[in-house]
């Protein structure tokens, strides 16, 4: 089925230790962007990637890096796992211009950090 | 800066009751909005995209509203069932279409049979 695919959809981290999650959509869409979710503040958005080749901090940036590998990769990277980023993380894409239709998201990386 | 706010957080109705969730924002320059509903643990599926120019549009049971000049945007369910509840998230993207989308906070819809 065409969509956003996240992996892994679960993964528990020791403080300290580095992980990347993966993205991949088979949509052709120029937009990609990673978001976490906690509760009680919603989702806020990390980082996104307008186009290929291009990427862009968000709201709460800090502690991780992205890499746009090509048009359908976009990964997430946290370096040195702190308890903080204990969170849901999803990945979304658009088609962007000249058509920005609407998002369609993975369903999500649970990811708990100890 | 973009501020989504979505009112109530919570809402309790019996079913087959018609029902309007809200959403405001406060920057009125926005390019679309979208609605999402979200099942516990599980990611978030597209339900309406309004387009800036757009006033409403219609799924089924649902309608997304929109009214740009005073910021807000209503989703009504018509004829409730227990399969509706779900969290329901308003989002919207301003200025061009690649603008990463905002969202408010949720509303959390149960219905009780």
């Amino acid at each position: 089925n065409a969509g956003v695919t996240q992996t892994p959809k679960f993964q528990v981290l020791k403080t300290g230790q580095s992980m990347t999650l993966q993205c991949a959509q088979d949509m052709n869409h120029n937009s990609m962007y990673w978001y976490r979710q906690d509760p009680g503040m919603g989702l806020r958005l990390i980082y996104y990637s307008a186009s290929e080749g291009t990427t862009d901090k968000g709201e709460v940036p800090n502690g991780y890096n992205v890499s746009r590998l090509n048009k359908r990769e976009f990964s997430l990277r946290l370096e040195s796992a702190a308890p903080s980023q204990t969170s849901v993380y999803f990945c979304a894409s658009r088609a962007g211009q000249p058509r920005p239709y609407g998002y369609t998201f993975g369903s999500g990386t649970r990811l708990t950090v100890v | 800066k973009q501020e989504v706010t979505q009112i109530p957080a919570a809402l309790s109705v019996p079913e087959g009751e018609n029902l309007v969730l809200n959403c405001s924002f406060t920057d009125s320059a926005i390019y679309n909005l979208q609605w999402f509903r979200q099942d516990p643990g599980k990611g978030l599926t597209s339900l309406l995209l309004i387009q800036s120019s757009q006033r409403e549009q219609t799924s089924g049971r649902l309608n997304a509203s929109l009214d740009k000049s005073s910021g807000r945007s209503t989703l009504y369910i018509a004829a409730s069932q227990p399969g509706d509840s779900a969290t329901y998230l308003c989002a919207v993207s301003t200025n061009s279409g690649n603008t990463p989308l905002v969202f408010g906070k949720g509303t959390r819809l149960s219905v009780i049979a």
